[in-house]
């Protein structure tokens, strides 16, 4: 089955900062990779997603990178803001052939905190 | 739109005991799933129904059971409760191919078994 390794596991910036969160995934079918913020308590909430016929995704200050070749995918916050403080998620699904994109496989998660 | 509803939001049972946990959607997709969040790590697929009348393991299946009901309800079963089941489980659905890729998350339900 697919294996997603996120790193780092924490990640601590000045306000106004950029963040990067890299994933590599193992199933070379994978073709769908989703990023989620999740704050305490709450559900992961969708933030970006990128599918494997794109490069880059971008999305006012989120933006995320696929090299398909190598198998990983990055998340970049810039400008980042303390609302940004939260637990970030990659995932990854094979999308296709009947499969449904809700098959998720996630990453352990990056704790981001953003120190004003 | 109530979107995807889950009962109970907490539960403590003792070893042993079972239960169900409801997932509903009104946004009439096909496709539902159960995830369950252990603390510090990201969601793991327990089983999912890609349509009314199928379901499917997923990841982690071991100690569960479920029934799509119909196409609203999509029910996770535990028919005997271990210490190791203390998680929070999600419920999620995903619209039909070709009616966007957005994946609807319930609000969560916490589970601890003692």
């Amino acid at each position: 089955g697919e294996n997603v390794e996120q790193h780092p596991s924490t990640l601590s910036v000045q306000e106004g900062d950029s963040a990067v969160i890299k994933c590599t995934y193992s199933d070379s079918a994978s073709n769908y990779f989703p990023w989620y913020k999740q704050e305490l308590g709450k559900r992961p909430q969708l933030i970006i997603d990128i599918r494997s016929n794109v490069g880059e995704k971008k999305d006012q200050r989120i933006a995320v990178t696929l090299n398909k070749t190598a198998k990983h995918f990055s998340l970049h916050i810039t400008e980042t803001q303390p609302e940004d403080s939260a637990v970030y998620f990659c995932a990854a699904s094979p999308w296709g052939g009947g499969t449904s994109y809700g098959k998720l496989t996630f990453g352990q998660g990056t704790i981001l905190t953003v120190h004003p | 739109n109530a979107g995807v509803t889950q009962t109970p939001k907490f539960q403590v049972l003792k070893t042993g005991q079972s239960m169900t946990l409801q997932c509903a959607q009104d946004m009439n997709h096909n496709s539902m799933y159960w995830y369950r969040q252990d603390p510090g790590m990201g969601l793991r697929l327990i089983y999912y129904s890609a349509s009314e009348g199928t379901t499917d393991k997923g990841e982690v299946p071991n100690g569960y059971n479920v029934s799509r009901l119909n196409k609203r309800e999509f029910s996770l079963r535990l028919e005997s409760a271990a210490p190791s089941q203390t998680s929070v489980y999600f419920c999620a659905s995903t619209p039909p191919r070709g009616h966007g890729n957005t994946i609807y998350f319930g609000e969560g339900s916490w589970l601890t078994v003692v």
